[in-house]
């Protein structure tokens, strides 16, 4: 079955900083990935989704790169703002996504110091 | 506000009492979907609607839970006999027919005393 690993459970990092997030998965590729971010409390809220057929994608300050190949994303912040701090999940679709149902990591909790 | 929304947000309760969790979708999405979160953990998919379709469910999602959405939709979540391992954030996504991104509810906390 599909597994998720996020490189670690928590990241410090000084406000201003770039920081890189690592989601992997140990099974088959899937049709896309996606990054949620999640606060204390809070229900999940979708950033960026990225195809298997795209090997990068930018959004604002986030930037998501995808390897098939590693079976491996990562997760870009430039210029870290302590509003970043919060919980990113990784997820990518069960079954290769043929009812869309997600498979999430257990997440990273990034921590912004000014 | 148009996301989607859950009800209630916060339940306590005894152990051994029934408990329903309402969500209602974004509009136009015919895809709902129920995840349950632990502390700690990433949320871990419970069952699937496509309209008013159950089409897949977990095997997390024993046969004290049931899930139903009648006309295709709002979404009821009734727990019966509840345990204290029920305990968790549950949270409700949905999705429009011609788009991938899941677009998740605030959740609703359930403790079980």
């Amino acid at each position: 079955s599909q597994k998720i690993e996020q490189n670690s459970e928590a990241l410090n990092i000084q406000e201003g900083k770039t920081d890189t997030l690592t989601c992997n998965y140990t099974n088959y590729s899937p049709a896309y990935l996606e990054w949620y971010r999640q606060d204390p409390g809070r229900g999940p809220v979708f950033l960026l989704l990225i195809r298997e057929n795209e090997k990068e994608k930018r959004k604002e300050r986030l930037k998501v790169t995808f390897d098939t190949t590693l079976k491996q994303s990562l997760f870009h912040i430039t210029a870290s703002q302590p509003a970043d701090s919060a919980t990113y999940l990784c997820a990518l679709p069960n079954y290769g996504g043929s009812q869309g149902n997600l498979i999430f990591g257990k997440g990273t909790k990034l921590s912004v110091k000014p | 506000d148009t996301g989607v929304s859950q009800d209630p947000r916060h339940k306590i309760t005894k152990r051994g009492q029934n408990v329903t969790f309402r969500c209602d979708p974004i509009s136009e999405h015919n895809r709902l979907y129920w995840y349950r979160q632990t502390l700690g953990q990433g949320p871990e998919f419970l069952t699937y609607f496509q309209n008013e379709a159950q089409l897949e469910k977990s095997r997390l999602l024993s046969d004290r839970f049931s899930a139903e959405r009648p006309k295709g939709s709002f979404s009821t979540l009734e727990i019966q006999r509840t345990e204290q391992g029920d305990s968790a954030m549950y949270l409700c996504a949905s999705r429009p027919g011609g788009g991938d991104t899941q677009y998740f509810g605030p959740g609703t906390r359930l403790t079980v005393l």
